[in-house]
């Protein structure tokens, strides 16, 4: 079967770091997506990790351990328009669907 | 580019009722796939398109049918409104199949049935 966990709420302080895990159970694996999504938005890409290990870009970076079925996204300097939903997918090649997306993990921010 | 693009934005219909939305893929993007999204249950896939054929469907009841045409412009209907299919409906375009493409996302269309 497939299952996604990630933590539904996080709260985080302005200026700090905060890391976002999720955890999987798939059939099969290719990858794992993170993507941002505002309140009343569509959901943005943000990474996609196949190989173990992090991934680095700018203030984000993203954690794969393949051999885990585990995978964090790590948010630096936080800012407030950080705030947002951040959603945790899989692909696999075995999946009823292209991409598994968990619940989400809503992030806000305070000052 | 243009991105996805998704009509309508918005739209609120009676119980019973049947609507159809449509989704234009990013240029150069031959997969299409559709989600709901409900406050309760996340992204919820509907179904994915490619080449104008059907090629996964999740598990939704059959009011629930979509198509994609030549151009890989997709439309999605919803027969027989239901309450509860109250929801954002998202249109994603990939440019294959590959299990590692980025889906790129629409904006969404917010159905509210009354």
């Amino acid at each position: 079967g497939q299952n996604i966990d990630q933590p539904t709420e996080m709260t985080a302080t302005e200026g700090a770091i905060v890391q976002i895990n999720c955890t999987y159970q798939t059939s099969g694996f290719n990858g794992l997506f993170w993507y941002q999504q505002h309140a009343g938005e569509a959901p943005t890409f943000l990474s996609y990790n196949v190989l173990d290990g992090l991934e680095e870009k700018g203030r984000f970076s993203s954690f794969l351990s393949r051999s885990k079925g585990y995978s964090y996204l790590l948010l630096k300097e936080l800012q407030m328009k950080d705030s947002a939903s951040y959603l945790c997918a899989v692909t696999g090649y075995s999946s009823a669907s292209k991409i598994i997306f968990g619940s989400g993990t809503r992030l806000s921010i305070r000052p | 580019k243009a991105g996805v693009t998704q009509t309508p934005r918005y739209l609120i219909k009676t119980r019973g009722q049947q609507v159809t939305l449509s989704c234009s893929p990013i240029s150069g993007h031959r997969s299409v796939s559709w989600y709901q999204q409900t406050p309760g249950q996340g992204l919820q896939f509907l179904f994915e398109y490619f080449s104008e054929t059907q090629r996964n469907k999740g598990n939704f009841p059959g009011r629930f049918s979509g198509r994609q045409f030549s151009n890989s412009r997709s439309e999605m209907n919803v027969s027989t409104l239901e309450l509860g299919d109250s929801a954002l409906y998202l249109c994603a375009s990939s440019p294959s199949r590959n299990a590692g493409d980025t889906i790129y996302f629409g904006e969404g269309s917010w159905l509210t049935v009354v």
